[in-house]
């Protein structure tokens, strides 16, 4: 089966810093990726995704991530936070062919300080 | 659209009433989930209907919970008996047919058991 890891479970920059979120994903076959944010007290979101082509993918609120095939990885990044990206961050898999079974990463907390 | 409807939004219940938590999914989607998230163990899935169908509900806790989807616009979760550690915030999702696109969630049940 499976499995997604974000490796940095809390995450705490200053306004302006550059962010980088990592995760990384087992399994052999191609997948499709996403990236959720969850702010305080509310739902998650989708801030991107990627299928196939382009292997950087620009998302919602000045968000990319970035397919590393060889790595098996997706990690998340922003070239400059700001306080309002206060939020958990989660990583999802769904294998391609795979039926519609998202498997999740167990979250970066992000804290971003004024 | 008016996305994925959840009720109630906040649930208050006494140790060993039956709590129905309630979910309408977007007009058009054929997959249903329920997510269940503590500060412990994070986003975990219970169940998940295809085409009004269960899935795979190796996610359910245990026979107090019970999922059903009696048409494509409504899924209801049940405990029976709640307890304390019921205590967290349960997530309805929908996605669409057809590849993966990712899915969208409901607001979430705070479900407190006291």
């Amino acid at each position: 089966a499976q499995s997604v890891s974000q490796h940095n479970h809390h995450v705490i920059l200053s306004e302006a810093a550059s962010l980088e979120l990592g995760c990384n994903y087992s399994y052999g076959g191609t997948v499709n990726l996403f990236w959720y944010v969850q702010y305080p007290g509310q739902h998650l979101q989708l801030l991107l995704k990627y299928f196939s082509g382009d292997p950087l993918v620009k998302g919602i609120k000045g968000f990319e991530a970035e397919f590393i095939k060889s790595k098996f990885s997706f990690n998340l990044r922003k070239p400059s936070v700001q306080w309002s990206d206060t939020a958990e961050y989660f990583c999802a898999v769904i294998p391609t062919g795979g039926g519609n079974k998202l498997t999740f990463g167990t979250g970066t907390q992000l804290k971003v300080e004024l | 659209d008016a996305g994925v409807i959840q009720s109630p939004r906040h649930e208050v219940t006494e140790m060993g009433q039956e709590v129905t938590l309630r979910c309408k999914p977007i007009s058009g989607h054929n997959s249903l989930f329920w997510y269940r998230q503590t500060m412990m163990r994070g986003l975990e899935l219970l169940i998940y209907f295809n085409n009004n169908v269960p899935i795979d509900d190796s996610g359910m806790p245990e026979d107090r919970f019970s999922a059903k989807m009696p048409n494509a616009s409504f899924s209801t979760l049940k405990i029976q008996p709640s307890e304390p550690r019921d205590s967290a915030v349960y997530f309805c999702a929908s996605s669409p047919p057809g590849a993966p696109r990712g899915y969208t969630f409901g607001s979430g049940t705070r479900l407190t058991v006291v």
